[in-house]
């Protein structure tokens, strides 16, 4: 069974730049999570997808980001127009729809690293 | 707030020798936990939740409410066991990550 899938895995624009970074989920996972870790620091939370609708977007840094999730496949965040802080690792993960600590058991994609100059 | 807290950033040990990982976490309600891992090359995974009490390649976690504290441990540290380990509240279907410790495990 193929796993968590992200595109690019590697990302290098410039400031005030777009970019869009893909992640295909496990077929059958309804929840889908984006997560970013910024050098040194943790990683973080962005936002999660049940399905096709957002279901908490507080991780959100700003307006920025706009993350989609067209039919409950495959989602995108979009970074527009990036900033030097911007930079880090983008992971996404998905999980099956239970309730509870089963949804914690989430199946990571390889990041995609992008990085802003 | 809402925390998880792994005071080392790495922890070097040699083959045979115990292990002990701190994790603390701040939370009001009941915890849930569990301890990712991310080996050389490979992708984050789950290693063990704090509900199951199971043991993991020979690793174990006991929740300790007292000291809000997830500790994972093992008696003899192999050297395939160096990584990268996060330990991980999960609050509202999202996992709130610490920053991780590596461990290094030399021959």
């Amino acid at each position: 069974e193929a796993g968590v899938t992200q595109f690019p895995s590697h990302s290098v624009i410039e400031k005030g730049q777009t970019v869009t970074l893909r992640c295909d989920p496990i077929s059958g996972h309804d929840n889908l999570y984006w997560y970013r870790r910024v050098m040194g620091k943790e990683i973080k939370f962005l936002l999660h997808f049940v399905k096709e609708s957002k279901q908490d977007e507080s991780g959100m840094p700003n307006n920025r980001f706009l993350a989609e999730r067209t039919g409950g496949t495959y989602s995108t965040l979009k970074v527009q127009p990036a900033e030097l802080e911007d930079s880090g690792v983008y992971f996404c993960a998905s999980s099956q729809l239970f309730s509870g600590t089963a949804s914690y058991e989430q199946y990571f994609g390889p990041g995609t690293r992008l990085t802003v100059t | 707030a809402q925390r998880v807290t792994q005071p080392e950033k790495l922890l070097s040990v040699f083959k045979g020798a115990p292990v002990e990982l701190k994790c603390n976490y701040s939370y009001s309600g009941s915890p849930e936990l569990f301890w990712y891992v991310q080996y050389s090359r490979q992708r984050l995974q789950l290693l063990l939740r704090h509900i199951s009490r199971e043991s993991i390649k020979g690793f174990t976690a006991d929740l300790n409410k007292g000291e809000t504290s997830f500790h994972l441990k093992k008696p003899f540290a192999q050297e395939e066991d160096s990584a990268m380990y996060y330990c991980a509240l999960g609050v509202t279907d999202k996992l709130i990550f610490g920053t991780g410790t590596r461990l290094q495990v030399f021959p």
